[in-house]
């Protein structure tokens, strides 16, 4: 079975420095693993995807991630936090035929 | 292009009684999931249609939620009778395929069982 833990449900930074947001995933086979961002009263937006391409991911707005197989981990990291980066951002794992398994969500603050 | 449409964005009801939501997928996208995310909680998928037919209602509680995509495009979600703890966001995402990678979400429509 498919599941994926977000390591922390809340994570405060300043602006201007990193922003690390933990994944660990559980598959029994090679995932596909997404990061979307959900700002309030928005819909989820999809950051970036890996699919067993390059394990280092880039996605928008400056944000990457890296897939470490032997690690069962997807973090997500930004070099440096905007005040717009402050959202709730969702792990997720895709299931054969398309479903995707959400983490509980990591909640980003960023202060001035 | 346009994106997944929902209606309503908020809905207020009794317990008791029934609601029905609404989703307009991204033109051409075959594939259409309903998720329910209740405050706090990651969305879980409640069910998935391929054109109009059911691919995955298994988290469904089919004793008050139904779902239907008629055509292929359109689909609608219901809850009859509405419960306190259906109070949540019901969220339509649609892809091109199943297997395509990428889903697109809707804004959700964000319902209140008083």
């Amino acid at each position: 079975a498919q599941s994926v833990t977000q390591l922390d449900s809340h994570v405060s930074v300043s602006e201007g420095t990193p922003v690390l947001l933990r994944c660990n995933y559980s598959s029994s086979y090679s995932p596909s693993l997404f990061w979307y961002v959900q700002h309030p009263n928005k819909g989820l937006q999809l950051l970036l995807k890996y699919t067993s391409a390059a394990t280092l991911v880039k996605g928008i707005n400056g944000f990457e991630a890296e897939f470490k197989k032997s690690e069962t981990s997807f973090h997500l990291t930004k070099p440096s936090a905007h005040m717009s980066d402050a959202a709730e951002y969702f792990c997720v794992v895709s299931r054969l035929g398309g479903k995707l398994i959400f983490g509980q969500g990591t909640e980003l603050s960023v202060k001035p | 292009e346009a994106g997944v449409a929902q209606s309503p964005r908020y809905k207020i009801i009794e317990k008791r009684q029934s609601v029905a939501f609404w989703c307009n997928p991204i033109s051409g996208h075959a594939t259409l999931y309903w998720y329910q995310q209740i405050l706090g909680q990651g969305p879980k998928l409640l069910i998935q249609f391929q054109n109009n037919g059911v691919v995955d209602d298994s988290q469904l509680p089919k004793d008050r939620f139904s779902a239907e995509r008629l055509k292929g495009v359109d689909s609608t979600l219901k809850i009859q009778p509405a419960k306190l703890e259906d109070s949540a966001v019901y969220l339509c995402a649609s892809s091109l395929t199943a297997s395509d990678t990428e889903a697109f979400f809707g804004q959700g429509t964000r319902l209140t069982v008083v």
